[in-house]
């Protein structure tokens, strides 16, 4: 079945920027999520795009997508300690079943 | 934006208790209802689809007996964790979809089963 993989922790300095990475196999996924978690809580959707897309920018958020190599980016800029989360990649061909990745654990250090 | 208001958001009880959650989608119809469960340090896994008016769709490995789902409205779902026990502790998280997407999630519920 499809499958989304991501690394599992990434710590950087408050004020520098993160960089996100998330992989996935199945071809045919129309839509590509970011999600955010903070501990205890939900899901927040923090950003998405679709797969004819190679950028999409809001504010600090910055997402690539490489298509042909089935990878997706999340680039937060000016990293700052309320963004220390776990961040969730997700795929879907239909907008209505999601695979989701393993989440990547963010530290931000000061 | 879209609100999916989950509640409650902790729940602790005795072994043999049943448990209800309930999922409403606060400013919008939820067409689809979906209810996620989440390990310690682990992704979401899918444990139900449930569409407005019709049986929920479970995923396998998932009993439909001990974990009962309904959605009534277009605003409301519930999940029901009959008879919980220690094992079925767990973070549970609901998600809704309208007729825009993509997917809006509560703040999640974790049941612990002492």
């Amino acid at each position: 079945g499809e499958d989304v993989e991501q690394s599992l922790f990434l710590s950087v300095r408050e004020g520098d920027s993160s960089v996100i990475n998330c992989t996935y196999t199945d071809s045919s996924s129309t839509y590509l999520y970011w999600y955010k978690q903070e501990p205890g809580a939900g899901l927040q959707l923090l950003t998405y795009i679709f797969s004819n897309m190679d950028m999409k920018q809001d504010q600090r958020l910055t997402v690539l997508l490489n298509k042909k190599d089935k990878h997706l980016s999340l680039r937060i800029a000016d990293t700052q300690t309320g963004d220390s989360a776990i961040y969730f990649c997700a795929e879907s061909r239909d907008g209505q079943n999601f695979v989701f990745g393993p989440g990547t654990r963010l530290s931000v250090l000061p | 934006g879209a609100v999916v208001s989950q509640h409650p958001s902790r729940v602790i009880c005795k072994s043999g208790t049943s448990v209800k959650i309930e999922c409403r989608s606060l400013d919008f119809q939820a067409t689809t209802m979906f209810w996620y469960r989440q390990f310690p340090k682990q992704s979401l896994m899918l444990m139900a689809t449930s569409n407005e008016g019709s049986k929920a769709t479970y995923e396998q490995g998932v009993e439909k007996d001990k974990f009962l789902i309904n959605h009534a409205s277009l605003t409301l779902s519930t999940l029901t964790v009959t008879s919980a026990h220690p094992e079925d502790s767990s973070f549970y998280i609901c998600s809704a979809r309208g007729e825009g997407w993509p997917q809006h999630f509560g703040d999640g519920t974790r049941l612990s089963i002492l």
